[in-house]
């Protein structure tokens, strides 16, 4: 079956720092893969998407380029700033056998901005 | 901009209890999900739901679980008799189409708490 994988939080940056959350995922078809961001108290909100290998996807000073060849897609942010304190969930998406989608999520990674 | 709602935002029961978790998809969307969230443990995928019948569940959504889409907006979880561990957050989402590439979008979720 699928998988996703995220490094273990939580990490802890200070404001300006540069970040790399890792992801890597096992799956039997050609999934997209997606970023999500759960901030405190709120649920789960798209933060980014690519469909297909070597898509970078990107929003708000987030960037992560779906490499097939080592089945990753790792979220990197070249400024976090303390706003960007969150919950970061990788995932992937596929299709099962009878057409319908299934979204697989990885464990999740806290970060921690600190002024 | 359009948005999954979920009703309530949480709510305690006894063990043994039944209770009902609301949501409004994506008015356009038609393919719809529960998914839940142990706390500090991952997401994991529930059930799916497309013209009217389940179209895939985890092992996790028992007999003590069903849904339904009682009117043209509504999509509820249902769980009959609750145990310590049902215990979670729940996240509805929908999206417009079965295709792994469709982002699902996500409600703010339930919490429920079983005591």
């Amino acid at each position: 079956g699928n998988s996703v994988t995220q490094m273990e939080g939580p990490v802890t940056l200070s404001e300006e720092a540069f970040l790399t959350i890792n992801c890597t995922y096992t799956a039997t078809g050609y999934p997209s893969l997606f970023w999500y961001v759960q901030y405190p108290g709120e649920g789960l909100q798209l933060l980014l998407k690519a469909t297909k290998a070597d898509d970078k996807g990107s929003n708000k000073g987030f960037e992560a380029t779906y490499r097939k060849e080592t089945t990753s897609f790792h979220l990197e942010k070249g400024s976090v700033q303390v706003s960007d304190s969150a919950v970061y969930f990788c995932a992937l998406s596929d299709q099962n056998s009878g057409g319908y989608q299934k979204v697989t999520f990885g464990t999740g990674t806290k970060l921690q901005v600190i002024p | 901009e359009p948005e999954v709602t979920q009703t309530p935002s949480h709510q305690v029961t006894q063990m043994g209890q039944e209770v009902i978790l609301r949501c409004v998809p994506i008015s356009n969307h038609l393919y719809f999900y529960w998914y839940r969230q142990i706390l500090g443990q991952k997401v994991e995928f529930l059930v799916s739901f497309y013209n009217n019948e389940i179209s895939e569940k985890s092992e996790i959504f028992d007999d003590q679980f069903s849904v339904e889409r009682p009117d043209g907006s509504n999509f509820t979880l249902k769980i009959r008799s609750t145990k310590l561990e049902d215990s979670a957050m729940y996240f509805c989402a929908s999206t417009q189409t079965g295709q792994g590439a469709m982002p699902a979008f996500f409600g703010q979720g339930t919490r429920l708490t079983v005591v």
